[in-house]
């Protein structure tokens, strides 16, 4: 059970807008920043989004992040079938004492 | 270029040890606080432990404290996981991640972990 609650799954045809939501706490998205990974397994994960909706150069704008209180959300839009992936949102808790990671959301492009 | 090197996984026995290293390249090393990640097969990223830059301060997911210990050589830019006691459950892709740069954000390759009889 993560500590960061992500829907299992997420799809949609190219071309289409696709969000996936992220569930916290005061401990974790309620008091840090969120972050937001894609992950294709056995390779390095890639930051997508930082501090709640900044996106790192050469991410595309396609892909937006935002927040409020507890709980976070990361959209892509004009859906592409390479953005077919995991995606998985993190932050700090400061009750753990730790990084806390959703259970992660797989993105299937139709 | 920053990079991020893992090594010392492999097979071990339930109850075994292995220790896993990171040698980093291309940035300070010292002044960088640094974490292991790890992905079990067909689960999600699933965070292991910290270690602040002095390595004088160290946390530990609840999975996995009190048998692994964090560690770090400045001077040999090198992080360390000591896994003791192994679980079945401790088997997975291990990542040594520079995490919180906000925006460098820099991962290693991984190094696999196989806990079983």
């Amino acid at each position: 059970q993560s500590v960061l609650t992500q829907p299992p799954s997420a799809s949609g045809t190219p071309g289409q807008r696709v969000t996936i939501s992220c569930s916290g706490s005061s401990s974790n998205i309620g008091s840090n920043y969120v972050y937001w990974y894609q992950h294709l397994p056995g390779t390095a994960p890639k930051l997508l989004i930082y501090r709640n909706n900044q996106r790192p150069s050469g991410v595309p704008d396609r892909f937006s992040g935002s927040k409020s209180g507890t709980s976070a959300s990361l959209a892509i839009s004009g859906l592409r079938s390479e953005d077919e992936a995991d995606y998985y949102c993190a932050g700090w808790d400061d009750r753990l004492s730790g990084w806390v990671f959703g259970g992660g959301t797989k993105l299937t492009v139709l | 270029e920053v990079q991020l090197v893992e090594s010392g996984g492999g097979l071990a026995q339930p109850g075994g040890s292995l220790r896993l290293s990171c040698a980093a390249s291309g940035f300070s090393f010292s002044n960088y606080e640094m974490n292991w990640v790890r992905q079990a097969p067909g689960k999600g990223l699933e965070w292991v432990s910290y270690i602040s830059d002095s390595g004088s301060t160290v946390y530990y997911a609840d999975s996995v404290k009190g048998r692994f210990t964090g560690s770090r050589d400045n001077a040999k830019k090198s992080l360390y996981l000591q896994m003791n006691n192994l679980r079945a459950e401790d088997t997975a892709l291990y990542y040594c991640a520079r995490i919180g740069y906000d925006p460098d954000d820099y991962w290693g390759q991984g190094t696999l972990v196989t806990v079983s009889s």
